[in-house]
């Protein structure tokens, strides 16, 4: 199995471009969740969603995006990219919200310049 | 405030060698406490979940513990191996009725010396 998948890995972008990072997991889990890193801090939960069709806000949604149209799939869309959203992302999914293990893709690092 | 926090911030350790690792956290209600690995340059994997009930968790030789009534965790790694370079990342889970908040601490960076 490919666990999650995350592309693309890397991308530069330019200050109001826009894109899209995607996120596909083949675990059939509910519960997927965009995170983001920066560099010296714990990571941060931007959305998450508990089944196809639902979404919701993390501690830090500003600027971003979600929809999850499929179980498998769970898009963050960045509408104007800024320098501050210069970071790594990881999205990641599990079976259940409380006592079972997030498994993570291998993040994309983004730059805004 | 929720707050997970660790220590020390990075540690250097000979191969072979005994290390722990600490966790203090302050969030409340308290459901489980989990520690992953981070490899550089990759995502983060899991070794040991523990809820309220549990004290000691092991995966290998990496032994968790908790102590729910002070609020701390360790992780304590046996006979390091080079492979054992990473960030290890302490993450507490709070549940409440209709929703989950989940915390990361900022991790501990440990380099294995050969």
């Amino acid at each position: 199995n490919a666990g999650v998948t995350q592309t693309p890995k890397f991308r530069i972008l330019k200050i109001g471009q826009s894109m899209t990072l995607q996120c596909a997991q083949d675990m059939n889990h509910n519960y997927m969740y965009w995170y983001r890193q920066d560099p010296g801090m714990g990571l941060k939960l931007i959305y998450y969603s508990v089944g196809a069709g639902i979404t919701d806000k993390g501690e830090v949604p500003n600027g971003y995006n979600v929809s999850r149209s499929t179980t498998e799939d769970f898009p963050l869309r960045l509408e104007l990219a800024a320098p501050s959203q210069t970071s790594v992302y990881f999205c990641a999914s599990s079976y259940s919200l409380s006592n079972q293990p997030q498994h993570f893709g291998d993040g994309t690092r983004l730059s805004i310049l | 405030k929720n707050q997970v926090e660790q220590s020390p911030q990075s540690l250097i350790i000979l191969e072979g060698k005994n290390c722990t690792l600490q966790c203090n956290y302050t969030v409340s209600p308290f459901s489980n406490l989990r520690w992953y690995k981070q490899d550089t340059g990759r995502g983060p994997v899991s070794l040991t979940i523990m809820t309220f009930s549990e004290n000691t968790k092991s995966n290998g030789r990496y032994t968790a513990t908790l102590d729910a009534d002070t609020k701390q965790s360790s992780l304590h790694i046996t006979a390091s191996q080079l492979s054992d370079s990473a960030s290890y990342i302490c993450v507490v889970s709070a549940v409440y009725s209709s929703a989950s908040k989940i915390i990361f601490g900022s991790g501990t960076r440990l380099s294995i010396r050969p």
